[in-house]
């Protein structure tokens, strides 16, 4: 079935620093959303992009899409250590309008 | 707002028990999902009510699974009988709505072993 794919697997960078996470999925889809999970708890929604849409911003987070890729690309500007996280993107599908999570980025941020 | 509520967060139980997880949504929400995530299969949507009526379950592996919403601010995931690969955390989230325009809020998770 159709998932939407994170890449990288895991990412480290030092505080201060840009993250980007990238997503890419297989159909056409609604919209895409992205999750936040911190260790041990449930995923908080971060932000939601449609599919005529090409970039949202939301505080440092930073979302784009191209539909004609079938890919997403998340980045937090100026990175903080209550950012370490995993991060999943999520695909609402057009066919049968059914969330398909990834497997998500693992993101460390060093001190 | 309390959030979308779990219960128990951690369940430890033994193969062939039967197992019950609850939820309570957050009050106003008509979406109800079960997911469950492991490191294998990362989070997999199990089964999602609207308005209390199941909409969605092929994602249930078998019928040892069974949910149910009796009502708007309750619902419950079994599973009769447990079996070791059972073992996941269990996740709860609801919504306004439906999929396609929604946002989900998720519990805090059911940590499940079955030994």
């Amino acid at each position: 079935s159709q998932q939407g794919e994170e890449d990288p697997q895991a990412l480290s960078i030092q505080e201060g620093e840009n993250a980007t996470m990238n997503c890419s999925y297989k159909t056409s889809i609604n919209n895409l959303q992205w999750y936040r999970q911190n260790s041990g708890r449930g995923l908080v929604h971060l932000i939601l992009i449609r599919s005529n849409e090409r970039e949202k911003h939301s505080g440092r987070l930073r979302v784009t899409l191209d539909t004609s890729k079938k890919s997403s690309s998340l980045l937090i500007t100026a990175s903080r250590a209550a950012d370490t996280a995993s991060y999943f993107c999520a695909t609402v599908q057009n066919r049968d309008d059914k969330i398909i999570f990834g497997k998500g980025t693992r993101l460390h941020i060093l001190p | 707002d309390a959030g979308v509520i779990q219960s128990p967060r951690h369940e430890v139980t033994e193969m062939g028990q039967e197992v019950t997880l609850r939820c309570k949504p957050i009050s106003g929400h008509n979406s109800l999902f079960w997911y469950r995530q492991t490191m294998m299969r990362g989070l997999e949507l199990l089964i999602y009510f609207n308005n209390n009526v199941p909409i969605d379950d092929s994602g249930m592996p078998e019928d040892r699974f069974s949910a149910k919403m009796p009502n708007a601010s309750f619902s419950t995931l079994k599973i009769q009988p447990s079996e070791p690969r059972d073992s996941a955390v269990y996740f709860c989230a609801s919504g306004i709505s439906g999929f396609s325009t929604d946002t989900q809020y998720f519990g805090p998770g059911t940590r499940l072993t079955v030994l």
